[in-house]
């Protein structure tokens, strides 16, 4: 079961900055926070993933509170084009077929971002 | 380069047919990953390859084979599907198990 709870759905005025609330109250010290998104129909891109510390990247940033059972993807400048799911994932630990340790990302029901214009 | 590429974009078959889904990856990846999508829902793990050696395996029905052949090539043989087995298939690869994964843009499949 996915670890995570986001809103199902928010909008933003396009321009504005988008900011994507994530619940994970139950990671592990260990667990990294991966944000993805999804346009219609389209393959889940990768925007960012950290651990404790508030990340940024071309895309976005990513602000993870300091007990970490919560973070905050942020899109500075919206546009129509970042109309989408997003999903956060926390990234857990799974035992593979060879007894080694791994991890893997099972991801949640999202949030529906519409950027109006 | 983050190029996952997929083939075909869209394939539509019957109960009785064999078919396969083929993906690619040319970015030194050894770990790839197959996921099923069904209309309005989240992706979800079918098949993971690490090393070209089956890794993980999400109690999926013996209809859907996978396949490593290298390490730059992941396909899923399907056969006797069924109509529900209709969704959107997602190849991904990473650098390593766990890593960040990279997505292709799917096959969308229709069994009749």
């Amino acid at each position: 079961d996915a670890k995570t709870t986001q809103p199902p759905s928010m909008d933003c005025a396009e321009g504005r900055a988008a900011n994507l609330p994530c619940n994970h109250s139950t990671i592990s010290g260990n667990e990294y926070v991966y944000w993805y998104r999804q346009i219609h129909s389209q393959g889940p891109q990768y925007i960012i993933h950290g651990l404790k510390n508030n990340e940024t990247n071309e895309m976005a940033s990513l602000i993870i509170t300091e007990d970490r059972k919560s973070s905050t993807l942020i899109l500075p400048h919206a546009t129509l084009r970042d109309t989408a799911v997003y999903y956060c994932i926390v990234r857990v630990a799974v035992r593979a077929y060879s007894g080694a340790g791994s991890y893997q990302l099972t991801f949640g029901k999202g949030t529906k971002l519409s950027v109006i214009p | 380069d983050t190029e996952v590429t997929q083939t075909p974009k869209h394939l539509v078959m019957g109960m009785t047919n064999k078919k396969s889904l083929k993906c690619e990856q040319h970015m030194g990846h050894r770990a790839m990953y197959w996921y099923k999508q069904k209309a309005k829902k989240p992706p979800e793990l079918m098949f993971v390859y690490s090393y070209e050696k089956l890794s993980i395996n999400e109690s999926v029905p013996s209809r859907f084979s996978p396949e490593c052949p290298n390490s730059s090539l992941l396909n899923l043989h399907l056969h006797a599907l069924q109509p529900e087995d209709s969704a959107l298939y997602l190849c991904a690869s990473s650098r390593w198990q766990g890593e960040t994964q990279y997505f292709g843009p799917g096959t969308r499949l229709l069994v009749l």
